[in-house]
């Protein structure tokens, strides 16, 4: 198994432009998130699924879209990238408590 | 929302000391506290987790503390090796159990 992949691993934006983060998981998990990490502040939680057709908003969900289809894919979107959206962002799947993470996409906004 | 306070946020051992990393929070409800570990680098992972029906849990050179009265929970690293460098997150389920919550991480170094 492949577990959550994330892709693209590194992309730069120019302000304003949009993108979608991809992330795909191949353990059956119903509950899959994003999380955004920045220096000294820990892992912050952009949105969240429960499952196919449901998710949710996070600790810091503005300026991010999402959409779950599938119970194997959720895509991040980034509709106008600010300078702000400079982060590593990591999806993650969850069983029981634990949760999986894909290994990240560094992202940096001009 | 859910809040949770990891101390401290830089922690220097010499190998084989002991390390403790403490968080604190303020729901009440939360029922689950892992913590993880992410090398540089790398992603996240969990390396021990506790559940508030158990007040300790231990796997090796690791073990988690849990008090639910006064709202903490420890990470207890003994006998430290440099392997153990990295930065530690500690979390917590909210009581739906669809959000986890992180601390801001705690960043240890052991030197040989």
């Amino acid at each position: 198994n492949a577990g959550v992949t994330q892709t693209p691993k590194f992309q730069v934006l120019k302000t304003g432009q949009s993108m979608t983060l991809q992330c795909a998981q191949d353990m059956n998990h119903e509950y899959m998130s994003w999380y955004r990490q920045d220096p000294g502040m820990g892992l912050r939680l952009i949105h969240y699924s429960v499952g196919a057709g449901i998710t949710d908003q996070g600790e810091v969900p503005n300026g991010y879209n999402v959409s779950r289809s599938t119970t194997e894919d959720f895509p991040l979107r980034l509709l106008s990238a600010a300078p702000s959206q400079t982060s590593v962002y990591f999806c993650a799947s969850q069983s029981i408590g634990e949760l999986f993470f894909g290994e990240g996409s560094r992202l940096t906004v001009l | 929302g859910e809040n949770v306070e990891q101390h401290p946020s830089t922690l220097s051992v010499q190998e084989g000391d002991s390390a403790v990393i403490k968080c604190t929070y303020s729901d009440s409800a939360s029922n689950y506290f892992p913590w993880y570990k992410q090398e540089l680098g790398k992603r996240p992972q969990l390396i021990i987790d506790i559940r508030s029906n158990v007040g300790e849990k231990k796997d090796q050179r690791i073990a988690v503390t849990l008090n639910k009265t006064a709202k903490h929970f420890s990470l207890h690293i003994t006998e430290t090796q440099p392997e153990d460098s990295a930065v530690y997150f500690c979390a917590l389920e909210d009581f739906g159990g669809f959000k986890t919550i992180f601390g801001a991480g705690t960043r240890l170094f052991v030197k040989a």
